[in-house]
């Protein structure tokens, strides 16, 4: 399997309801980035964790994060019908000479219904 | 703050012919990276400049690939000739540092289609 495994692939909810996305990485990271595109547009950064940290929030964004699983997950509170989008999560690797590079999971694809 | 810049927005070539994807990235930023998402693949590194310098090009798939960063500014990709599997969406991110400790900005992506 790959680095960055997320699930669900696709997720779909009522607005107003909380979405939660899992993510699951191999190797020792640096941090955990999140992301979102929307169709046809660039990927825009959401949030980082570092790896010393448990947990970060960010609006109506929570991010938590579990080295000793290699997981992460990201909850939207309350989402909108503008939060539909691919989310991805992305690491950086800790050791060698990455210089930084992003290791990208397949992403989830999230509807958000009126 | 202007962002991350790419162009074209799309483009439609045929199998063996060249096509030249530019980046232009904020300002400043010395770190520039190229992506790759190939239809139903995961997002996919294939080379990280900074400034004009190849510091990491591990993931360029083979020699048709050709990344130049002259002066240090905006960046091409060219693939010659190009093979139906080249077919994707192809990001170019822009960064300060090069330990990705802050993020990244990329741009919206340029979608190839090789037919």
């Amino acid at each position: 399997s790959q680095q960055g495994e997320e699930d669900p692939q696709a997720l779909s909810i009522q607005e107003g309801e909380n979405a939660t996305m899992n993510c699951s990485y191999k190797t020792s990271i640096n941090n955990l980035q999140w992301y979102r595109q929307n169709s046809g547009r660039g990927l825009v950064h959401l949030i980082l964790i570092r790896s010393n940290e448990r947990e970060k929030h960010s609006g109506r964004l929570r991010v938590t994060l579990d080295t000793s699983k290699k997981s992460s997950s990201l909850l939207i509170t309350a989402s909108r019908a503008a939060d539909t989008a691919s989310y991805f999560c992305a690491t950086v690797y800790a050791g060698g000479t990455s210089y930084g590079k992003l290791t990208f999971g397949q992403g989830t694809i999230l509807t958000v219904h009126p | 703050e202007a962002g991350v810049t790419q162009f074209p927005s799309h483009s439609v070539i045929e199998k063996g012919q060249t096509v030249t994807l530019r980046c232009d990235p904020i300002s400043g930023h010395d770190n520039l990276y190229w992506y790759r998402r190939v239809m139903g693949k995961e997002i996919k590194f294939l080379l990280h400049f900074v400034k004009e310098s190849k510091q990491d090009e591990s993931g360029m798939p083979n020699n048709r690939f050709l990344a130049e960063r002259t002066g240090g500014t905006y960046s091409t990709l060219k693939v010659q000739p190009a093979e139906l599997e080249d077919s994707g969406v192809y990001f170019c991110a822009s960064s300060l540092l090069s330990a990705g400790n802050y993020g990244y900005t990329f741009g919206s992506g340029t979608r190839l289609t090789v037919v």
